[in-house]
């Protein structure tokens, strides 16, 4: 069953805008990861959140959590065209490394 | 590139073809994994390997057969394929399974596959 639910699906801006997509998740976790698809491309891994970490910056990345909510989110600041990509968390609720993908969030950063 | 390797990057295939995906890393990692990523769906975990045993069959039909000759290596050998098999398959690896936890998963490129 999907446990890393994206949001929006899609999402377009334009370069110098910041993007902010959302993770939902339905069942306790021990991490969250976000990971970057550009198109026909494997997914490359941007940052990881622990569950006792409430927010982490990565660059122009900020990524933020909120247990009580089971939810997470994802900013991308002062967006470039090559921030083109599908954005993907996901999360790992046993001890076994084995994550769970939502179907991801598209962004679009047009020049 | 990101040191998993995977090939073919495209192959297309008729239902009674028998094909296979390769998946070669050399980051010393020794846990590997095949996922398929359909259009518009989450990524679907299929196997996963930890030090050449296989420990996760992720209730995937028999036309999928997977096979570790050693940590670097990773097949998935294909034969009867259906159209609804079309997609993006992904190969990743990660220093163990336990490493994942804190340290992701690497993944490579991707094998599109298209079953005519």
């Amino acid at each position: 069953s999907q446990q890393g639910e994206e949001d929006p699906q899609a999402l377009s801006i334009q370069e110098g805008e910041n993007a902010t997509m959302n993770c939902s998740y339905k069942t306790s976790i021990n991490n969250l990861q976000w990971y970057r698809q550009n198109s026909g491309r494997g997914l490359v891994h941007l940052i990881l959140i622990r569950s006792n970490e409430r927010e982490k910056h990565s660059g122009r990345l900020r990524v933020t959590l909120d247990t009580s909510k089971k939810s997470s989110s994802l900013l991308i600041t002062a967006s470039r065209a090559a921030d083109t990509a599908s954005y993907f968390c996901a999360t790992d609720s046993d001890s076994w490394g084995k994550f769970q993908f939502g179907a991801g969030t598209q962004v679009v950063v047009t020049p | 590139e990101t040191g998993v390797t995977q090939t073919p990057r495209h192959l297309v295939m008729g239902m009674t073809n028998k094909k296979s995906l390769k998946c070669e890393q050399h980051l010393g990692h020794n846990a590997m994994y095949w996922y398929k990523q359909s259009a518009k769906k989450p990524l679907e975990l299929m196997f996963v390997y930890n030090f050449k045993e296989q420990t996760e069959n992720n209730s995937v039909p028999s036309r999928f057969s997977p096979e570790c000759p050693n940590s670097s290596h990773l097949f998935l050998h294909l034969h009867t394929l259906q159209p609804e098999d079309s997609a993006l398959y992904l190969c990743a690896s990660s220093q163990d399974r336990g490493a994942a936890r804190n340290y992701g998963y690497t993944f490579g490129s991707g094998t599109r596959l298209t079953v005519v």
